[in-house]
């Protein structure tokens, strides 16, 4: 079983702050992916990331691929109260399996 | 266009009953997962379906079950229920096998086992 740990499990910031998620593995993936999850809906797909050493903006979201493709962070800069959500790495096998990280849970305080 | 579309959102069911979930993929997607969400075990990956053929499965039991037909719609079955089945079922679809597009999630069904 491909275990993807992520941290910190729980994250709870002011307005404006930086901050910055880990997802690592002992295991290679073929991509990543990061999802963000709002109560009572489904993850949403922010980005993947295929290529080791790979480094993906989107706004002030900041993704990067860890060189031996077995981990990934993800920045955000200037945090808003919209950013607050689960947030999921989730890494792809060769075989076709994605296995999802154990979670980021970000609060951001106006 | 529209998005996965899961039926029904939420249900309570009875320890020892069936219980049937529907997802309807995004049009023109092919593929459709199946996953158990819970607070303590997080995302767990149930099985696959590409052209009306399971592609992959997960550690689950027998008693979750799923199928798809022509149109790429999809069900999942779980007989027996037990208490710990209590979880957030979310259905996924994409293009192809593979998942180097990504994902598209419904908003889930929340199943609660009494």
């Amino acid at each position: 079983t491909q275990l993807l740990e992520q941290s910190p499990q729980f994250l709870s910031i002011q307005e404006g702050e930086n901050l910055t998620v880990y997802c690592n593995s002992s295991s290679v993936f073929s991509s990543l992916q990061w999802y963000r999850q709002e109560p009572g809906e489904g993850p949403v797909l922010l980005v993947t990331v295929v290529t080791g050493g790979e480094v993906k903006k989107l706004k002030r979201l900041t993704f990067q691929f860890g060189d031996a493709r077995k981990d990934s962070s993800l920045h955000i800069t200037a945090a808003q109260p919209g950013d607050t959500g689960l947030y999921l790495c989730a890494g792809a096998t060769g075989a076709n399996n994605l296995f999802f990280g154990t979670g980021t849970r970000l609060t951001v305080i106006p | 266009k529209a998005g996965v579309t899961q039926t029904p959102r939420y249900l309570i069911k009875t320890r020892g009953q069936q219980v049937t979930l529907s997802c309807s993929p995004i049009s023109g997607h092919r593929s459709v997962s199946w996953y158990q969400q819970t607070p303590g075990q997080g995302l767990q990956f149930l099985f696959e379906y590409f052209s009306e053929t399971q592609r992959n499965k997960g550690n689950f039991p027998g008693r979750f079950s799923g199928r798809q037909f022509s149109n790429s719609r999809s069900e999942m079955n779980v007989s027996t229920l037990e208490l710990g089945d209590s979880a957030l079922y979310l259905c996924a679809s994409s293009l192809a096998l593979g998942q180097l597009d990504g994902y598209t999630f419904g908003s889930g069904t929340r199943l609660t086992v009494v």
